[in-house]
């Protein structure tokens, strides 16, 4: 089945520990795409990569980091979480290198920072 | 970068009515113009897109109308049912622009 998943689906945490949330999409995407969704501010873009190794900053990406070191893997990465960072967060890919495809969403994780 | 307007940021109507959203966007280049639908506690999926050489798109109730001079595209939906009730984005872009904006979404309840 095509698909995007994401682990952890929920995590609690507290300030100042580091932790990893993992994407894998197995359509042999080339774009995927970080997403924070916070109440009345929509789906905001963290980071995304258009390819293995290309990867750039979206709207919000101060406190997080990324790399896409094989294709079907794209790991959100908080070095030191701090509470503004609680959050639903949606990793997503899709077909093309831009952002001018249809976007697959993965099933979401809750994270709260404490 | 791009600038993204939705209205009305909510909307309500009986059930069988029509709905219309529309997206205002800035940026007059950007050719690709989409509509995501989010139910509660679900990921955002695609139900309708639209390509600039596209003035208009139908799939059975829903439907996308596209006014490139005027930049703003509008999604239609006709015969709502409680199950349309979601949050709708749209998220238009250019295929030289990397980056993805959505618009602020727009919450519909259809009330039986």
């Amino acid at each position: 089945e095509a698909q995007v998943t994401q682990n952890p689906r929920y995590l609690i945490t507290v300030t100042g520990k580091k932790l990893t949330v993992t994407c894998s999409q197995n359509m042999n995407h080339e774009y995927m795409s970080w997403y924070r969704q916070d109440p009345g501010l929509g789906l905001r873009q963290i980071y995304y990569s258009m390819n293995v190794e290309v990867t750039d900053k979206g709207d919000v990406p101060e406190g997080y980091k990324v790399s896409r070191k094989e294709k079907r893997n794209f790991p959100l990465i908080l070095e030191s979480p701090s509470p503004n960072q609680t959050s639903l967060y949606f990793c997503a890919s899709s077909f093309g290198t831009s952002g001018t495809d249809t976007q697959y969403f993965g099933p979401g994780t809750r994270l709260t920072v404490l | 970068g791009e600038n993204v307007e939705q209205h009305p940021s909510t909307l309500s109507v009986q059930e069988g009515d029509s709905a219309v959203i529309k997206c205002t966007y800035s940026d007059s280049a950007s050719n690709y113009f989409p509509w995501y639908k989010q139910e509660l506690g679900k990921r955002p999926q695609l139900i309708i897109d639209i390509r600039s050489n596209v003035g208009e798109k139908k799939d059975q109730r829903i439907a996308v109308t596209l006014n490139k001079t005027a930049k703003h595209f509008s999604l239609h939906i006709t015969e709502t049912q409680p199950e349309d009730s979601a949050v709708y984005f749209c998220a238009p872009s250019k295929t030289s622009y990397d980056k993805v904006i959505f618009g602020p979404g727009t919450s519909l309840s259809v009330i039986p």
